[in-house]
């Protein structure tokens, strides 16, 4: 049972220009999801999160939207370097204790 | 501040033998979680430890255990090995055991790589 998605396998955009990765949802108890970034032979790192009472949180060149109502989230990368290529997973806990994470959007900038 | 470190990177197995993962936590953290990432998957949570307790479990079967040491470090153990187990080995820690509304961020190693033939 997949509760986090992210549909899009893979992702390429110029230099400079926005990165818009996708995560959808089926659990509306949810209260907070996140996003990690991974490099090859790296663990994955923390890069932003948001609170399901915001609809918005932006940190630098990375801002996280969250529609509720359509169970949704993007992060979008603005703008989008080539240190941003990397494999990103949208994540969100539940039951206390573990994270369920999405299969991942593989982003390649290109300069 | 030492992130978290596992070993070994890599290693090949066969099918039905049984491996030991290691997993030292970030310097101030108490819990370990460990995930397991198959190829072009997320990481699927497999269980936490705290207190050298198991705290929590996915769904995996019991040839899955664990161990935490008064350290904080910790191992995986899974026994009779099957092809499926190929995968990635995460482990991550955190200071306490809720993740529940950001309580703790999960901080991740770089993994182990099983491949199982």
């Amino acid at each position: 049972d997949q509760q986090v998605k992210q549909n899009s396998p893979s992702l390429s955009v110029q230099e400079g220009r926005i990165s818009i990765l996708n995560c959808d949802y089926t659990n509306s108890m949810f209260d907070y999801f996140l996003w990690y970034k991974k490099y090859p032979a790296e663990g994955p790192t923390f890069l932003i999160s948001i609170s399901s009472i915001k609809d918005k949180n932006e940190d630098g060149r990375f801002t996280v939207f969250l529609n509720k109502s359509a169970k949704h989230l993007s992060l979008h990368i603005v703008p989008s370097q080539p240190g941003d290529s990397a494999v990103y997973f949208c994540a969100a806990p539940h039951t206390g204790n573990q994270f369920y994470f999405g299969t991942g959007t593989s982003l390649t900038v290109i300069p | 501040e030492t992130g978290v470190t596992q070993s070994p990177t890599h290693l090949i197995k066969t099918r039905g033998q049984q491996v030991t993962l290691r997993c030292s936590s970030q310097s101030g953290h108490n819990t370990v979680s460990w995930y397991q990432q198959a190829l072009g998957q997320g990481p699927q949570f497999i269980f936490q430890y705290y207190r050298e307790e198991e705290n929590g479990r996915g769904n995996f079967p019991p040839r899955f255990s664990g161990l935490q040491f008064p350290n904080y470090s910790s191992e995986l153990n899974v026994n009779a090995l099957e092809l499926d187990d190929s995968a990635l080995y995460l482990c991550a820690s955190s200071l306490g055991t809720s993740v529940h509304s950001g309580a703790n961020v999960l901080t991740f190693g770089a993994g182990s790589r099983l491949t199982v033939l």
